[in-house]
């Protein structure tokens, strides 16, 4: 099973922030959360990682929260483009990696 | 151009042939796994292998047998391939196993078994 629960889709207006949520409630303290997306049937594309500080990146921003048991990928200002499946998912030193089904981001024009 | 590359990325075959997907990356990297997606399953890990020579199975490994001999390739077998295998493959890589190392993905394969 997955580690990390996410909502099956979410719709969001085009120019404004797409902020997608994600629990990983079984977080263990070496496990880094990473976001995933997938355009059509691409491959994935790496997005933004982050073991317990908020992260920033040219693509998005990721805040965890303080207990590390759930966390959100924004996307400041959301475009046609960003239509995807956003997978979230948490690794450590496991050498398995488990996807979960992601959300499906509709982005509205 | 830091990638991975697959081949085929696209084939159509018949039950019982048996077939190699291959897997290539330029980046040197230490960590490689395939996957496989249908359709409201999400990405399923078939196999992985953490270096040169040390593979071991993921979720879904029946079906499927994989090798490491160089560090650059991870070819993905299927000795007997069946219906229940179309699908679309992925195949990752990452510098290591630690967990603060993005994977890098191909762009695909899809099988359909006739």
């Amino acid at each position: 099973d997955a580690k990390t629960t996410q909502p099956p889709s979410m719709d969001c207006a085009e120019g404004r922030a797409a902020n997608l949520p994600c629990n990983h409630s079984t977080i263990s303290g070496n496990e880094y959360v990473y976001w995933y997306r997938q355009i059509h049937s691409q491959g994935p594309q790496y997005i933004i990682h982050g073991l317990k500080n908020n992260e920033t990146n040219e693509m998005a921003s990721l805040i965890i929260t303080e207990d590390r048991k759930s966390s959100t990928l924004i996307l400041p200002h959301a475009t046609l483009r960003d239509t995807a499946v956003y997978y979230c998912i948490v690794r450590g030193r496991d050498d398995k990696i488990i996807f979960g089904k992601g959300t499906r981001l509709h982005i509205l024009p | 151009e830091a990638q991975v590359t697959q081949n085929p990325r696209y084939l159509i075959t018949v039950t019982g042939k048996k077939l190699t997907v291959t897997c290539s990356q330029n980046m040197n990297h230490e960590y490689m796994s395939w996957y496989r997606q249908d359709p409201g399953l999400g990405l399923r890990q078939i196999y992985y292998s953490m270096n040169v020579e040390v593979t071991d199975k993921g979720d879904v490994p029946e079906g499927y047998k994989v090798s490491r001999k160089e560090k650059r390739n991870f070819p993905l077998i299927l000795e007997s391939p069946s219906p229940n295998q179309t699908s679309l493959y992925f195949c990752a890589s990452s510098l290591t196993r630690v967990g603060n190392q993005p994977q890098h993905f191909g762009d695909g394969t899809r099988l359909s078994i006739l």
